[in-house]
Formats: C-alpha cells, structure tokens, sequence
C-alpha cells in the first residue's frame, strides 16, 4: 500500500489532454514539494516534473504540474502515443522522514 | 553526459547479502547525494536510503535500518549498496539515482541508473 495514492490506469486519445491525480496528506504533499517520473516498463525511471511544476530540459511543455492542499496533479496535454509509460508521483514525507512514492499510474492512449 | 552505471545481476541464496555498485560519471561525484530505491516485479518505486559522497553520511528508510549499508568510495567515483539478510522479498530491481537536491530538502532523482536486478531464491 503506498502512502500517496494515485488511480492505477488512464486513459485518452491522441491530441486529448489528461490528468493524472495523487493524494497524500499534510505530513507529504500537504508541507513539502512534488515530483514526477515517467517510467517505460523495462526501463529506468526519469524525472519528468520536479518542485511542483518545473520540468528538466528536454521535456515538453505538454507535461505540467499542480498542487492545492494535500494533493497533487499532472497534465499531459496533446497527447501522443509516445506518452504510454507508468507515472508517478513522490514527495517528501516529514513523518517517516523519507520520500514516499504514488503506487504508479499506467497511461494507454488509445 | 551525467551517466550513473550499476553493477550487473545478482543471484543470491535466502540469508546472505547482495553489494551494488553505481558509478558517476559526467560530473563531480562528491557533489550530489546519491539515493536508492527499489522496485519489485510489477510494483511501485520504494526509497531505501540516501548517501552523501563528500561526508559520507547515509540516511536510510526505517524498514531497511540495520540491513542496508550506503558507502562510497570517492577515487573511482563510485557508490555502494549493501543489504543483508536477504529474503525472497527482496527480490527487484534496484536504483541508484543522483539528487541535485538533497531529498530531504525537498529535491528529486536525476538521473537514475539503469537498474541492477537481484534475485533471492534458495
């Protein structure tokens, strides 16, 4: 059981625009910054959003972030069949002094 | 190109303990803090553990206190994982990942190793 909860699929048609929840509570999301990381299966992690809504160099403006209270969003907007991959989310967790991860969402576009 | 590369497979016995390599390239090793995390068969990402290479003070999640060992060694720019006690739940895939940001400070993974999977089996 992950301590953030993301839902474990979504979906969306080429040029759609999705989003893709995670709920924590005050101790994670609630008091500390959010990232993101893309996942293709068999495939090392890489960051996709980090400190709420920045993104590394090479990532395209279609990927943005979001908070309000203790959860956390991320937009793909355009999408494309490129952005099919495992998504999730992490923050910093002040209780268990560590970072927790989202259980993962597995994107299919269709 | 800021590249961390792991060490190869592992296959190990219920019992005894696995070490994992990660070496960086492409910038200055003691800069950043290096992190672990790890990922079972089909499951999510799990942190295990943080090392910072210039003191080498290590910080490690409390399920995994007392069976992980973070180490470093600076010369060949290369950070270490140990974990004893191995059980069949051990058993996944195991990152080593760079954090810019210290992660208690709020930071992130970047970049990630390309994963060195151990498996536990009698």
């Amino acid at each position: 059981q992950s301590v953030l909860t993301q839902p474990p699929s979504a979906s969306g048609t080429p040029g759609q625009r999705i989003t893709i929840s995670c709920s924590g509570s005050s101790s994670n999301i609630g008091s500390n910054t959010v990232n993101w990381y893309l996942q293709v299966p068999g495939t090392a992690p890489k960051l996709l959003i980090y400190s709420y809504n920045q993104r590394p160099s090479g990532v395209p403006d279609r990927f943005s972030g979001s908070k309000s209270g203790t959860s956390a969003s991320l937009a793909i907007s355009g999408l494309q069949s490129e952005d099919e991959a495992d998504y999730y989310c992490a923050a910093w967790d002040d209780s268990l002094n560590g970072p927790v991860f989202g259980g993962g969402t597995k994107l299919t576009v269709l | 190109q800021v590249q961390l590369v792991q060490s190869g497979a592992e296959v190990k016995k219920p019992g005894a303990s696995v070490k994992v390599s990660c070496k960086a390239s492409g910038y200055t090793f003691i800069t950043y803090d290096i992190n672990w995390v790890r990922q079972a068969t089909g499951q999510g990402l799990e942190w295990m553990g943080w090392m910072n290479p210039n003191s080498g003070d290590s910080g490690y999640a409390q399920r995994f206190q007392g069976r992980v060992t973070m180490t470093r060694n600076t010369s060949i720019s290369t950070a270490y994982m140990e974990l004893s006690s191995l059980s069949s739940e051990d058993t996944a895939v195991y990152y080593c990942a760079r954090a810019p940001v210290p992660a208690q400070f709020g930071g992130w993974f970047d970049p990630w190793g390309q994963g060195t999977l151990v498996t536990v089996s009698s």
